[in-house]
């Protein structure tokens, strides 16, 4: 079984810029989660899809992050403008039943 | 807010030996999940234990295993026969129990070391 992908791995942006991460989850996955990690912490939920719908993006910066998930499969995380306390690792991760979440490698963020 | 605190930012230990980290967690739920993440270099993090807070024999995983004391809301987790490949970033994580999925809420992480 594949694994969540996600791309790029690594990016450098410098800060006012636009960015975007890609991630496909696990086949039949109908729960897909975005989590911010800022160095020295742990994960932080930005948001969360029901296949398509949006459960919980109380914690996403809606004035310079955007998500969506068309036709309940990829998703794609945008960030416009770019901050520097915007540097971080951007997980993915989906679920089937929930109980267990599958986590992809990451994409590590640096603003400059 | 459930909240969820690991004491230890890092630990040690020699190789073959014992280590425990420790985590609390604050909740006013009944019924969720708890579980413990490893996270090495390559920042895959991958699924070691999980507990149902419904359970109360304890989760055992090879050489992992925990002690959840729901009371006391802890959940520490014991490594046993330390390996070099033990070494990385390990995180507590919990989730409510709910009809629907819900997201997880995760700690600072322990950095742990594996001395050889």
């Amino acid at each position: 079984e594949a694994g969540v992908a996600q791309s790029p791995r690594y990016k450098i942006i410098e800060k006012r810029q636009s960015v975007a991460f890609w991630c496909n989850p696990i086949s039949g996955h109908a729960t897909l989660y975005w989590y911010q990690q800022i160095l020295g912490q742990g994960p932080k939920l930005l948001i969360q899809f029901q296949n398509n719908g949006v459960v919980d993006d109380s914690q996403l910066p809606k004035d310079r992050f955007s998500a969506e998930r068309l036709k309940g499969v990829d998703s794609t995380l945008k960030i416009q403008p770019a901050k520097l306390e915007d540097s971080a690792v951007y997980l993915c991760a989906s679920s089937f039943t929930g109980y267990e979440q599958y986590f992809g490698p990451g994409t590590r963020l640096t603003v400059t | 807010a459930q909240t969820v605190t690991q004491s230890q930012p890092e630990m040690s230990v020699q190789e073959a030996e014992t280590v425990t980290l420790s985590c609390t967690y604050d909740t006013s739920e009944s019924d969720y999940y708890l579980f413990w993440y490893k996270q090495p270099p390559s920042r895959q993090m991958i699924l070691v234990i999980r507990q149902e807070a419904y359970k109360q024999q304890n989760a055992t995983e090879n050489r992992f295993s925990v002690n959840f004391q729901k009371a006391a809301k802890s959940f520490s987790l014991k490594i046993s026969d330390s390996q070099l490949g033990d070494a990385a970033m390990y995180f507590c994580a919990y989730r409510r129990q709910n009809s629907g999925n819900t997201p997880l809420v995760f700690g600072k992480g322990t950095r742990l070391s594996v001395i050889a």
